[in-house]
């Protein structure tokens, strides 16, 4: 496993408060990538990062913002929390192509054990 | 963007029976086929993979097809014991550039009745 920790692992806040996530790995992998999974969405992505400070949308990434300034972290924040935000969040990361991963694939993402967020 | 559709949501065998879980997906130039698997209160974790120059891979009970002009690709289980039991996901990407992450389907939750 690529050493990935999510934190808080079970967080419950309250409709309009900003929250934090965060991600940490110790594998110095270049891409990191946050995703949010729903019953009947499988895993849609939320931002994804290709390097320090270097980031991009994915597909619900509206109401989300992101920061990475060191390689080892990446930190999801949501600005003022609404219901439709309560989901598990999971980050993964990857060391990009060429890695020998099992499988070989270029893209062998590694997730995190997930972080349970409930806006009331 | 590329779109993955997964069937069935919900899939039930008896032990020792195979289990199939197919994926369409809709861009043409994806290239990567992974397959993951998701137990109970874990992220999920990369059980076995298919690169679009390969039809077919196996990997002990495990095996993935792709019929590229179908644009479909399939997972096997074979001999299916209960801690198969597990939500699988399949997902498509195209690996020209990291930028690219995978598109998910929306699982199946795999039950192994002993």
């Amino acid at each position: 496993d690529a050493g990935i920790t999510q934190s808080p692992r079970h967080k419950v806040t309250e409709t309009g408060t900003p929250v934090t996530l965060r991600c940490h790995q110790t594998e110095n992998h270049r891409y990191m990538y946050w995703y949010r999974q729903d019953p009947g969405h499988g895993l849609r992505l939320i931002h994804y990062s290709y390097g320090v400070k270097d980031t991009d949308k994915g597909e619900v990434s509206d109401g989300y913002s992101v920061s990475r300034s060191k390689t080892e972290d990446f930190l999801l924040t949501l600005e003022s929390a609404t219901s439709s935000q309560t989901s598990v969040y999971f980050c993964a990361s990857y060391a990009g192509q060429g890695t020998l991963k099992r499988g070989s694939g270029a893209n062998v993402l590694t997730f995190g054990a997930g972080s349970r967020l409930t806006v009331l | 963007g590329e779109n993955v559709e997964q069937h069935p949501s919900t899939l039930s065998v008896q032990e020792g029976d195979s289990a199939v879980i197919k994926c369409t997906y809709s861009d043409s130039a994806s290239n990567y086929f992974p397959w993951y698997k998701q137990e109970l209160g874990k992220g999920p974790q990369l059980i076995i993979d298919i690169r679009s120059n390969v039809g077919e891979k196996k990997d002990q009970r495990i095996a993935v097809t792709l019929n590229k002009t179908a644009k479909h690709f399939s997972l096997h289980i074979t001999e299916t014991q209960p801690e198969d039991s597990a939500v699988y996901f399949c997902a498509a990407s195209i690996t020209d550039t990291g930028r690219r992450a995978l598109t998910f389907g929306s699982g199946t939750r795999l039950q192994v009745q002993p």
